[in-house]
């Protein structure tokens, strides 16, 4: 079974430039998060998905991140204008959902997208 | 305050030692608790959950400590494999999988 991907791997760009960064989570998962991890700081939290909806944005920084997941499959999130502080590793996580007491709903994460805005 | 703190280390062991990590976290109704492993350059990936009375896999043992709000990870018999960082997670409100993390325990387990 395919794992959690993302696409770019890397982006590079400019301060002002606009970026958008792609996950596909695994087949059947109905949950989907977004975090992400700057440079010397633990991983954050940004957003979480319950098939299309936005179960909880509470963790975007500001309305220069959009995060879109239409049809309940693969998701967006689009930085721009990009400034330099939104350097580092973003990380898509996809999860089944709660399926009972007892179950751990256990997050699978992809291998991330680096991105740094020079 | 962090929600969720750990001692980065590094810490530096023989292959064989045995090595404790330590965790707190500050919302004392969190309800999930896991320990994720991370290499480097690479994704989290799920090493244990954490339940409340204590679990063991293999070498790896955690416990809980609510009233304590403390989490610890025990690695017996360190392997070489084991180098990697440990990062504390904690999903900290009911009815929600938002995870927060440590920012993680660097090991290196040397021959």
């Amino acid at each position: 079974e395919a794992g959690v991907t993302q696409f770019p791997s890397h982006s590079v760009i400019e301060k002002g430039q606009t970026v958008t960064l792609r996950c596909d989570p695994i087949s059947g998962h109905d949950n989907l998060y977004w975090y992400r991890r700057v440079m010397g700081k633990e991983i954050k939290f940004l957003l979480h998905f319950v098939k299309e909806s936005k179960q909880d944005e509470s963790g975007m920084p500001n309305n220069r991140f959009l995060a879109e997941r239409t049809g309940g499959t693969y998701s967006t999130l689009k930085v721009q204008p990009a400034e330099l502080e939104d350097s580092g590793v973003y990380f898509c996580a996809s999860s089944q959902g709660w399926r009972g007491p007892g179950y751990t709903d256990t997050q699978y994460f992809g291998p991330g997208t680096r991105l740094t805005v020079l | 305050r962090k929600e969720v703190e750990q001692d980065p280390g590094p810490f530096n062991v023989p292959e064989g030692a045995t090595v404790a990590f330590n965790c707190t976290y500050s919302n004392s109704a969190s309800q999930s608790f896991f320990w994720y492993r991370q290499d480097c350059r690479k994704e989290p990936k799920l090493l244990m959950s954490v339940y409340s009375s204590g679990n063991e896999d293999g070498r790896f043992t955690a416990q809980l400590n609510r009233a304590s709000q403390y989490i610890s990870l025990l690695i017996r018999d360190s392997k070489l494999s084991d180098s990697a960082t440990y990062l504390c997670v904690v999903i900290p409100l009911p009815h929600n999988n938002d995870m927060r993390f440590g920012a993680g325990t660097r090991l290196t387990v040397k021959p």
